[in-house]
């Protein structure tokens, strides 16, 4: 079995702060892990993934994120926020292998992120 | 990416009834998913829509209160049945892409669902 833990359900920052979402994983065989991005009223949008190819990933609209075997971690970064970063954000985990739970995403309970003037 | 749209956007309906959700796909798909979520909560998937078989539920949800439909590769309907308040929700529809980088879902913008 799958799970997500994301430590914080809110994040508050400044405008040009360094923004940092914590997310910590737990599976049985590798994962392929995800950040998504929903913004109030609408669906969820892929910010970035990792597959199994570089462990640091660089996503849309200057977020990345490392991936770390040994911390079972995947934490979401970002240097400067951006008052359009205001929203919730979900980190999500699935098994990149075949099988009855290949492809289903396992989601944390989400972060909302609030930047400040 | 994909563009993924569902219908309709939000409804409000009366306890006892019915609601089809449609969600269509720009391009054929193997494998497409059910989400909800809960006011102030994360996503819960409910099923994986099977193309040509019948879906395959998670633990806690059943055919009878979400039948759902998936008669080609980029089309799939959820049912939600006698609906109760309970059944308010944000209801998600995600097709899996397979390409450079591995598999990825990509998420209609939801039906938001209000029972009275």
């Amino acid at each position: 079995a799958q799970s997500v833990t994301q430590l914080g359900s809110h994040v508050s920052v400044s405008e040009g702060a360094l923004v940092l979402l914590r997310c910590n994983y737990s599976s049985s065989v590798p994962p392929y892990l995800f950040w998504y991005v929903q913004y109030p009223n609408q669906g969820l949008q892929l910010l970035l993934k990792y597959t199994s190819a570089a462990t640091l990933v660089k996503g849309i609209n200057g977020f990345e994120a490392e991936f770390k075997k040994s911390e079972t971690s995947f934490h979401l970064t970002k240097p400067s926020a951006h008052m359009s970063d205001a929203a919730e954000y979900f980190c999500a985990v699935s098994l990149n292998a075949g099988g009855t739970s290949y492809g289903k995403l396992t989601f944390g309970q989400g972060t909302i992120l609030t930047v400040h003037p | 990416s994909a563009v993924i749209s569902q219908k309709p956007s939000r409804d409000i309906c009366q306890r006892g009834t019915s609601l089809t959700i449609q969600c269509q796909v720009d391009s054929q798909v193997t494998m497409m998913f059910w989400y909800r979520q809960q006011p102030g909560q994360s996503l819960t998937l409910i099923a994986t829509a099977n193309q040509g078989s019948e879906a395959t539920y998670e633990s806690g949800f059943v055919i009878d209160k979400f039948p759902i439909s998936r008669p080609n590769l980029t089309f799939s309907t959820l049912t939600v049945s006698n609906m109760s308040p309970e059944d308010s929700s944000i209801y998600l529809c995600s097709a899996q892409f397979t390409g450079e980088g591995g598999d990825t879902q990509y998420f209609g913008p939801g039906t938001r669902l209000t029972v009275l």
